[in-house]
């Protein structure tokens, strides 16, 4: 199955500062890569993905890279706020074996602290 | 919003009983999905149901299992609970199988 590491697994950061969070997987046939965004005791919530014919997408303050030969993608978040405060998951996926669905498997987080 | 109401909110059960949870997905959507978060760790994936079949699987044993019904909407249920079974449970929908998938708020389930 995938392996997927996220790192750092905490991040505390200045207001306005840039962050960046990294993900690892081992899976060559993953093909999607997303980044969710979870505040406490909510839902993950989509925040910018990104396909395996891309290598990077932009919307607003938050970019994601991919590098496909060394297997990982980033997420980029510029001018940070507080409200970016949450816990970020990669959760790469593979086009599914055999006409079956393979899920999204998600990393352990990293825990974004922006600072006033 | 997304549209992916989840039921009941919150429960506590306890060990070796039976536990449903439901789950309601987002207009036009035809696939439901099913997650397992233990605290302070990542969704797993359960499994997949589209058009009213098991569409895949995580590594997830036989006592999980799962319903979807003509509306789309969908059924979760875990039998002999163990108290490892303690986790928000998240359901998530998309249409015909795309990757991008949408989480509804979840239930809490505590098995004492």
């Amino acid at each position: 199955g995938e392996n997927v590491e996220q790192h750092p697994s905490t991040l505390s950061v200045q207001e306005g500062d840039s962050a960046v969070i990294k993900c690892t997987y081992s899976d060559s046939a993953s093909n999607y890569f997303p980044w969710y965004k979870q505040e406490l005791g909510k839902r993950p919530q989509l925040i910018i993905d990104i396909r395996s014919n891309v290598g990077e997408k932009k919307d607003q303050r938050i970019a994601v890279t991919l590098n496909k030969t060394a297997k990982h993608f980033s997420l980029h978040i510029t001018e940070t706020q507080p409200e970016d405060s949450a816990v970020y998951f990669c959760a790469p996926k593979r086009r599914g074996s055999g006409g079956g669905a393979d899920g999204l498997t998600f990393g352990k987080g990293t825990h974004l602290i922006i600072q006033p | 919003e997304t549209g992916v109401t989840q039921s009941p909110t919150h429960l506590i059960k306890t060990r070796g009983q039976q536990v449903t949870l439901r789950c309601s997905s987002q207009s036009g959507h035809n696939t439901v999905s099913w997650y397992q978060q233990a605290l302070g760790q990542g969704p797993q994936f359960i499994f997949q149901y589209y058009r009213e079949e098991e569409n895949g699987r995580g590594n997830f044993p036989p006592r999980f299992s799962g319903l979807q019904f003509p509306n789309y909407s969908s059924e979760l249920n875990v039998n002999a609970l163990e108290l490892d079974d303690s986790a928000l449970y998240l359901c998530a929908s998309s249409k015909d199988r795309a990757d991008t998938i949408y989480f509804g708020e979840g239930s809490w389930l505590t098995v004492v």
